[in-house]
């Protein structure tokens, strides 16, 4: 079974600044979601994943199939980014099932 | 718009009072999951649909059904909900079961077990 680490778990940023969030997994997958999960439940797919880098607006996710890891970025962070960021992996080919991270909670201050 | 809708909210009951939660989809997706998430958890896949076809995970407990009388509408059934199946209900669709399609959550309902 996959293992799938998220870091940090907790994560305070003022408004403007980069951050980055990490997601490590233990065994080869064949794609890779990033999800944001705001405060009242509703979860959003924010990328999938299965090589190199993607962006949207302000995001950018990136993943290195060989060392397991993959990485959110968001640029000039806004209060409107606080949300618990999920990643959730698939495994290899004809699986459907996600394995989900933990979360990292992003609370952003203006 | 295009979207999953999930009715109610929020919803309370009793111990052992059955409830039925709701899942619409206006997608047309083949693929329907409902997932339960307690606090501070991951997600947990409880079952899904690929079309009429229903598939269970092996550690759903007995006490949670699932019906699908046709391709927009999913529904969840507690028969007897415990104090531990208090949780956020999250419904998803996906065009396929693949590893990279996208799945479409709802807004989840919270249910809340006295």
């Amino acid at each position: 079974k996959n293992e799938v680490e998220q870091s940090p778990q907790n994560l305070t940023a003022q408004e403007g600044e980069f951050i980055t969030i990490n997601c490590s997994y233990s065994v080869g997958i064949s794609a890779l979601h990033w999800l944001q999960q705001h405060p009242g439940g509703g979860i959003v797919s924010l990328f999938m994943l299965s090589s190199g880098k993607k962006k949207h607006g302000r995001l950018i996710a990136t993943i290195n199939i060989q060392e397991k890891h993959s990485s959110l970025h968001i640029t000039a962070s806004h209060p409107r980014d606080s949300a618990v960021y999920i990643c959730a992996v698939a495994p290899g080919a004809g699986s459907y099932q996600l394995t989900f991270g933990k979360g990292t909670k992003l609370s952003v201050i203006p | 718009d295009a979207m999953v809708i999930q009715n109610p909210r929020y919803q309370v009951t009793q111990f052992g009072k059955p409830v039925t939660l709701s899942c619409s989809q206006t997608l047309n997706h083949n693929v329907m999951y409902w997932y339960q998430q307690k606090s501070s958890q991951a997600p947990k896949l409880l079952f899904h649909y690929y079309d009429k076809d229903f598939n269970n995970e092996a550690d759903t407990p007995d006490n949670f059904q699932s019906r699908r009388p046709n391709t927009s509408f999913c529904f969840l059934d507690i028969r007897s909900p415990g104090l531990g199946d208090a949780a956020m209900y999250l419904c998803a669709t996906a065009l396929a079961r693949n590893p990279t399609d996208t799945q479409y959550f709802g807004p989840g309902t919270r249910l809340t077990v006295l």
